[in-house]
């Protein structure tokens, strides 16, 4: 089985950085991914990692380290357009590869 | 064609009727997912399908039952839900199992 934290809301300013922490306790750990959702609406893939470091993409950058459970979701130049909840959800091999979601973290962005 | 579509989008039900949700993706993936997300909270996995054959059936009620008729397609008929079934009904696919997931919109469903 498998144990997924994340802040359950945030908030920050226009313009400025977010990080959005994760951790998971998991046996048979095959990566990590982030999703967007905004209200209403499907989740949107955001990153992925399964080696340790860094994956940027743009204002979004996602951290993974193995030895810890833990991963950052990092929103640069925060848009009001970036008010969603964030997901972080992690795949196990010994569940067939099958995504287990963290109850997410509402992001509210203020001007 | 990049996307998953999902028919359709909003559906009331009575607690006797029968209906079918359906979703299809035309990017050649041969996973496909059904899952079942309640407000204010992350999507649980209901079915999986891999090549067309269900392989991962999370102990969902038989009142809920997938069909996979083709690689681009997946329904999931419903009939004498229970207003708690209430909920975002979301169909997602990927190239297999092991790739990322990619989200349709969604049905909204609401049994009164």
């Amino acid at each position: 089985g498998q144990n997924i934290d994340q802040p359950t809301e945030m908030t920050a300013t226009e313009g400025a950085i977010v990080q959005i922490n994760c951790t998971y306790q998991t046996s048979g750990f095959n990566g990590l991914f982030w999703y967007q959702q905004h209200a209403g609406e499907a989740p949107t893939f955001l990153s992925y990692n399964v080696l340790d470091g860094l994956e940027e993409k743009g204002r979004f950058s996602s951290f993974l380290s193995r030895s810890k459970g833990y991963s950052y979701l990092l929103l640069k130049e925060l848009q009001m357009k970036d008010s969603a909840s964030y997901l972080c959800a992690v795949r196990e091999e010994n569940a067939g590869n099958m995504l287990t979601f963290g109850g997410g973290t509402r992001l509210m962005v203020k001007p | 064609d990049t996307e998953v579509t999902q028919t359709p989008k909003h559906l009331v039900m009575g607690m006797t009727n029968k209906k079918s949700l359906k979703c299809e993706q035309h990017m050649g993936h041969r996973a496909m997912y059904w899952y079942k997300q309640k407000a204010k909270k992350p999507p649980e996995l209901m079915f999986v399908y891999s090549y067309e054959k269900l392989s991962i059936n999370e102990s969902v009620p038989s009142r809920f039952s997938p069909e996979c008729p083709n690689s681009s397609l997946l329904n999931l008929h419903l009939h004498a839900l229970q207003p708690e079934d209430s909920a975002l009904y979301l169909c997602a696919s990927s190239q297999a199992t092991s790739n990322e997931q990619f989200f349709g919109p969604g049905t909204r469903l609401t049994v009164l």
